[in-house]
Formats: C-alpha cells, sequence, structure tokens
C-alpha cells in the first residue's frame, strides 16, 4: 500500500458526460501527479499540483481540469466525454516538486460507453 | 519515435532463471532513471531509481544506465512467480517535473 488512495475505483459513464476522479496523497506529500494509461498510449503524465499551485502541464486535453485543494487532496475532472477517454487514471505524490520518487495510488478505472 | 523506447514483450522465463528488461532513450537531458513494476489493475510501484549512469544493486534487482548509448536495463536473479508483473522504465530530466515512461514489459515467471 502506497498511502495515496484514489475514489471511485471503478466508474462507468456516457459519452458526453462529465466525472470527477479523487486522490488523496500520502500524508506529508506537497506534490501530486494526475497520469492516463491506455494500452494504446501507455502511462502519460497529465498535470502536476504542488501545495495548491499549477505546476507542469503534459499531455492534457482542454476538456479535463484538476485542482489540489487547501487540505492537499487533488481532483481530477473529466468533462464532454468520448469512447477514447476509457482507460486507467493514477494518481501519484511525491513530498516535493521536482521529486524523483513518486508513489501511485490504485488508480481510477474509467470506462465510457 | 517515442522518447523511450521499451520492448511490450511478453516476456516467459522458468523460475530462478534471470530477467533481463531494457529501455533506450532519445533525450540526453534524463538524469533520474526508475524501474516501477506494475501487477494486473494495481498502480505502478517503484522499485528502483538510479542518478545518472552507474549500477545499483537491491537485493535479486540490479539496474543499470548507459548514459552514453542512452540504455538502461534492469536485471532479476532467481526470478519467482511473485516477480509476475509488468515493467516500467521511467525517466526525466533535471529541472523537469514530469516523467516519461516505456510501454511496459510483462513479465511471466513459470513455476
Amino acid at each position: 500500500d502506497s498511502g495515496v488512495t484514489q475514489t471511485p475505483k471503478h466508474l462507468i459513464t456516457a459519452t458526453g458526460q462529465r466525472v470527477t476522479l479523487r486522490c488523496s496523497p500520502r500524508s506529508g506529500d506537497l506534490s501530486v501527479y494526475w497520469y492516463q494509461q491506455s494500452l494504446d498510449q501507455g502511462l502519460q503524465f497529465l498535470i502536476q499540483y504542488y501545495n495548491g499551485e499549477e505546476r507542469a502541464k503534459g499531455n492534457i486535453l482542454e476538456r479535463f481540469s484538476a485542482q489540489q485543494f487547501p487540505d492537499l487532496h487533488s481532483e481530477l475532472n473529466l468533462s464532454s466525454l468520448e469512447l477514447g477517454d476509457s482507460a486507467l487514471y493514477f494518481c501519484a505524490s511525491s513530498v516535493r516538486t521536482n521529486q524523483e520518487t513518486q508513489y501511485f495510488g490504485p488508480g481510477t478505472r474509467l470506462l465510457v460507453l | 519515435q517515442k522518447e523511450v523506447e521499451q520492448d511490450p514483450g511478453p516476456l516467459s522465463v522458468p523460475e530462478g532463471a534471470i530477467v533481463s528488461l531494457n529501455c533506450t532513450y532519445s533525450n540526453s537531458a534524463f538524469q533520474y532513471f526508475m524501474w516501477y513494476r506494475q501487477y494486473s489493475r494495481k498502480g505502478p510501484e517503484l522499485l528502483m531509481y538510479t542518478y545518472s549512469s552507474g549500477n545499483k544493486e537491491d537485493g535479486r534487482f540490479t539496474a543499470q544506465v548507459d548514459k552514453s548509448s542512452k540504455y538502461i536495463s534492469l536485471f532479476i536473479r532467481d526470478s519467482q512467480p511473485s516477480d509476475s508483473a509488468t515493467y516500467l522504465c521511467a525517466m526525466r530530466a533535471i529541472n523537469d517535473y514530469k516523467l516519461s515512461f516505456g510501454a511496459g514489459t510483462t513479465v511471466t515467471v513459470r513455476a
């Protein structure tokens, strides 16, 4: 158990809908990272927050957004969902920004029908 | 061409064999190199990390980095059925926040 928690574990929704994925980092970790893992693209970095502020953006679509709250938990919002958004979404955390050791949560499996 | 290339396998070995995994990369700015293990339907778990070139050993696991060839390796000695998983290499530059991952190699260790 990495200490990173993610909810929900599974999510089934329809195209065009909006969902929110939640992540709680390890105790003491200030950085949160979001990744998408699909069969054809592998593990792709989406976005990073450090102590409430956005620090880096990767291959994140404009339909997706994230935020980190004062209690350091983070939410990833996915809107206008498409079939191709079906994937595993992982959250990871680390103590500092620019930290090589990232600890991953168990992931949220999203299925868009 | 992808920034990090990793043969997806699958790789099947008998118990006790040495498992050899590798990745190549194109970005010469990469300085931190990691190997993650991912069991089915679970999140990646950090196994090893190495800074710059050299070798690092931890129990049955040895990580090697050859920056001149842009090539990294992971060796698993005395492999066990519990080592059956997907192994992902990851790397990043010093002042970069994101990790770049390989596609992952699926390993099965047969009892």
